[in-house]
């Protein structure tokens, strides 16, 4: 988990409400990712970026917003539009080349209440 | 389009027995191929990557997983299982453009003593 930071460790959601999740590097990685974890189901993409100021949808994007304003931070946003927040939500993040490995954050557990 | 397999749920294994956890995939061009294991609500952690080179790959903790190209396997061994080893294990193959990363649903695997 090291150098990836996730917070906060646990989030409550009410219904109707915006939250946002924060995910901050200090490895100088270029690319940044979101990804969403239900039981059984293994992580599904939601969005990634690939450099500060661009990202682009992954396969389950609906529902959610991100920003990528510096290269440190990826933050990602559930909108009330997510009707099934609930989840286990994992932030990773790898430099430019090609065979460079993605590292993951420790994850946030959101829940609603 | 770029997939993993696994098609066991769940592997039981006894301390001291060799483990075996199952993974197959489906790329364009070369695969680059990755294993991560998940202690519970924790992130992600890398164990080792497949590139090019040696068909049998050596990772952390004593992991070690072998290519098979004919076979489109990537199958992930230890020749001896301890408590510790129990979590949940993840394959995953990195997509053509080097930008995605798709994973695997997950093995469960538990060793008992």
């Amino acid at each position: 988990d090291g150098g990836i930071t996730q917070s906060p460790k646990y989030l409550f959601r009410k219904e109707g409400q915006n939250v946002t999740l924060s995910c901050e590097q200090n490895l100088n990685h270029d690319a940044m990712y979101w990804y969403r974890q239900d039981p059984g189901q293994g992580l599904r993409l939601i969005y990634y970026s690939q450099i500060v100021n661009d990202f682009q949808k992954g396969d389950i994007a609906e529902g959610y917003s991100v920003s990528r304003e510096k290269k440190e931070s990826f933050p990602l946003t559930v909108t009330s539009a997510q009707k099934n927040p609930t989840a286990f939500y994992l932030c990773a993040s790898r430099s430019g080349g090609d065979q460079e490995t993605q590292y993951f954050g420790p994850g946030t557990r959101l829940l609603v209440l | 389009a770029q997939s993993v397999a696994q098609p066991e749920d769940q592997v039981n294994v006894a301390e001291g027995n060799p483990l075996t956890v199952k993974c197959t995939y489906s790329v364009s061009g070369n695969p680059y191929l990755f294993w991560y294991v998940q202690y519970p609500n924790r992130g992600l952690q890398f164990l080792l990557k497949y590139i090019t080179g040696d068909n049998l790959v050596k990772g952390s903790y004593g992991f070690e997983a072998e290519f098979n190209k004919s076979q489109t396997s990537f199958h992930l061994k230890k020749p001896s299982a301890l408590v510790s080893d129990s979590a949940l294990y993840f394959c995953a193959v990195m997509g053509y453009n080097f930008n995605k990363f798709y994973f695997g649903s997950g093995t469960k695997l538990n060793v008992k003593p």
